[in-house]
């Protein structure tokens, strides 16, 4: 079946530090990858995507790269804010075939960004 | 412009009571599908929905959940008999097609559902 594992959290760092989290992925097809950002309370909101491999997908500082010979979309970015402190989920999609809608999710990092 | 909007944000019952949890798709939006969030969980798919029809239901428990997309009103996702297992956060997503690269899903504030 159709997996996403991230490191765990939570992840706790200085403003202006570096950030990275990791994602792997197994899946049974050729996969579409995401980057998912819930700020607290809220729902998610799509971050950065990407759909075949050595795409980089980019958005807010933020940007991770399909890499189909490690099965990875590593999210980084490199000068985190306060404002970036929330949980981030990486996914994945199935790009064609009968059920590509759904997301299949990891569970999240908790990311914690300090003034 | 109203994005998705689920209500109630926070839904406590006792076991044994039946959970209704609501979501209205964006303007437009014709495509409905339900997540639930397990305390420390990625989302899991449930089901997808378009008016009237059930597309996918592969995700759902085969006892006391189901869910409906009337021509009129809201989604709802409906538990019967809650037990303490199903306290999670239920989020609802629409697109305004069946869910592509180009029709990315957007997603409400979720329902915290709270079993006694």
């Amino acid at each position: 079946g159709n997996s996403v594992t991230q490191m765990e959290g939570p992840v706790t760092l200085s403003e202006e530090a570096f950030l990275t989290i990791n994602c792997t992925y197994t899946a049974t097809g050729y996969p579409s990858l995401f980057w998912y950002v819930q700020y607290p309370g809220e729902g998610l909101q799509l971050l950065l995507k990407a759909t075949k491999a050595d795409d980089k997908g980019s958005n807010k500082g933020f940007e991770a790269t399909y890499r189909k010979e490690t099965t990875s979309f590593h999210l980084e970015k490199g000068s985190v804010q306060v404002s970036d402190s929330a949980v981030y989920f990486c996914a994945l999609m199935l790009g064609s075939g009968g059920s590509n809608y759904k997301l299949t999710f990891g569970k999240g990092t908790l990311l914690t960004v300090n003034p | 412009n109203a994005g998705v909007m689920q209500n109630p944000r926070h839904l406590v019952r006792r076991r044994g009571q039946e959970a209704r949890l609501r979501c209205s798709p964006m303007k437009g939006h014709s495509h409905v599908y339900w997540y639930r969030q397990l305390p420390e969980e990625g989302l899991k798919f449930m089901v997808y929905l378009q008016k009237e029809n059930i597309i996918d239901e592969s995700g759902m428990p085969k006892e006391r959940f189901s869910a409906e997309f009337p021509k009129e009103g809201p989604s709802i996702l409906r538990i019967q008999q809650v037990v303490r297992g199903d306290s999670a956060a239920y989020f609802c997503a629409s697109s305004s097609a069946r869910t592509g690269l180009n029709q990315p899903q957007h997603f409400g504030d979720g329902t915290r559902l709270s079993i006694l």
